[in-house]
């Protein structure tokens, strides 16, 4: 989407980290996502960030998150090559304007074995 | 755990044509989205129903129209089918339009349109 950026592709070898970044433009936004979407199949919600906070760690995953340059990034520690995906970041702005959420274009992550 | 359930999973239907796309949210939810996603894109919003009511409206033609059922199912009727909605169309289900930030999909439907 036009408020929310993602790169397009990114490849790491399996056991790195990787690192997915996204930029969104509207400082309105109260929740940040993060969704993981395999081939033909449907839109898994993996983390999602409140924007009081700076930082939110899940198991292998680490959402950091700069409010001032609105700034988000998804780290995925010891990547494996079932986290080959499309990953999605996606906004929303709940309470004031509903829940629904504007996504990214996607990130492809490709693993190497 | 339940998941959200789509039907059907593909759906294959010529111009011009009408479609139903039905969607059963998690127990216990009350809000639903529809959203599409066009090949190589991201999704977009189509529209939310909360405890049966429309809560918001984003991009959605006016072909489309969509209704929550007192038990809470959503249907996305479609008419007039063109080309261009070949797609593939998530519903999304949360607890709550004021409170819940989860929103938890389903597996989508594939509409394609020849």
């Amino acid at each position: 989407g036009e408020d929310v950026e993602q790169s397009l592709f990114l490849s790491v070898r399996e056991g790195d980290s990787s690192v997915i970044n996204c930029t969104y433009t509207d400082s309105s936004s109260t929740y940040l996502y993060w969704y993981k979407q395999e081939p033909g199949a449907g839109l898994q919600l993996l983390t999602y960030i409140f924007s009081n906070m700076d930082m939110k760690q899940d198991q292998r995953l680490t959402v950091l998150l700069n409010k001032k340059d609105k700034h988000l990034s998804l780290r995925i520690a010891d990547t494996q090559t079932g986290d080959s995906a499309i990953y999605f970041c996606a906004e929303s702005k709940l309470p004031e304007a509903g829940n629904m959420l504007t996504f990214g274009g996607g990130t492809r992550l490709m693993v190497k074995p | 755990a339940a998941g959200v359930i789509q039907s059907p999973r593909h759906l294959i239907k010529e111009k011009r044509e009408t479609a139903t796309l039905k969607c059963y949210p998690i127990p216990r939810h009350d809000t639903v989205y529809w959203y599409q996603q066009g090949p190589g894109q991201d999704p977009q919003f189509l529209i939310s129903f909360y405890e049966k009511m429309q809560s918001d409206k984003g991009s959605i033609p006016d072909r489309f129209s969509a209704q929550q059922f007192s038990d809470y199912h959503s249907e996305l009727n479609m008419s007039s089918l063109e080309l261009g909605d070949s797609a593939l169309y998530f519903c999304a289900s949360s607890s709550g339009t004021g409170g819940s930030y989860e929103q938890y999909f389903g597996p989508g439907t594939r509409l394609t349109v020849t």
